[in-house]
């Protein structure tokens, strides 16, 4: 059964660090793998997708990389900003079913 | 990528009663899937809507606490059957284009069970 952890769980910076999230799962037959975030209360917003043949995928100052061999996805921020704050969540994508397994999620908060 | 009108956004239940949630796409999707995000956790998928067939639960969920129906490729609903206060969570609905694209999620629906 494939089983997704996030570390930190928690992570206050202040602003204008460059920050890595990790995320890592036990089954590397994967479809491809997706990172979202979420505001208190909200619903998700995907911030990038990775497919499985893909070593990593850039958005503005995100950045995410795969390395399915060993299990594990980094998100990349750069420069990070007070609006950066929320829960990221990563989630990897079953090879048979396209069901979305998700990850414990690491909640961030950037302080001015 | 797709966008989804999800209502309500929440409602506050009184224990023993059910509450629909609906799920429109603006276009058409192959998939549709129901989420549970309970306080403080991450999310756990309810079940696979099935265009024109009974969906498809996950361990731990039943048809009779959350049926499911999908009449066409762009709207789903969500019942939440005699509630108590442990189903209250945030339910989300998500869809997908084709195979292997981008998952994309609705607003959600705060729950609250009295």
């Amino acid at each position: 059964k494939q089983e997704v952890t996030q570390i930190p769980a928690a992570l206050s910076v202040p602003e204008g660090e460059n920050l890595v999230l990790n995320c890592s799962f036990t089954d590397s037959a994967i479809y491809n793998l997706q990172w979202f975030r979420q505001d208190p209360g909200k619903g998700l917003t995907s911030l990038l997708l990775i497919q499985s043949s893909q070593r990593e995928q850039t958005s503005g100052r995100l950045n995410a990389s795969l390395d399915k061999s060993s299990g594990r996805s980094t998100l990349y921020i750069a420069a990070s900003q007070p609006g950066d704050s929320a829960t990221y969540l990563c989630a990897v994508v079953d090879n048979n079913t396209d069901k979305l397994i998700f990850g414990t999620g690491t909640r961030l908060q950037v302080f001015p | 990528s797709a966008v989804i009108s999800q209502k309500p956004s929440r409602d506050i239940c009184q224990r023993g009663t059910s509450l629909t949630i609906q799920c429109q796409v603006d276009s058409q999707v192959t998939m549709m899937f129901w989420y549970r995000q309970q306080p403080g956790q991450s999310l756990t998928l309810i079940a696979t809507a099935n265009q024109g067939s009974e969906a498809t639960y996950e361990s731990g969920f039943v048809i009779d606490k959350f049926p499911i129906s999908r009449p066409n490729l762009t709207f789903s609903t969500l019942t939440v059957s005699n509630m108590s206060p442990e189903d209250s969570s945030i339910y989300l609905c998500s869809v997908v284009k084709t195979s292997g694209a981008i998952h994309t999620f609705g607003s959600g629906t705060r729950l609250t069970v009295v």
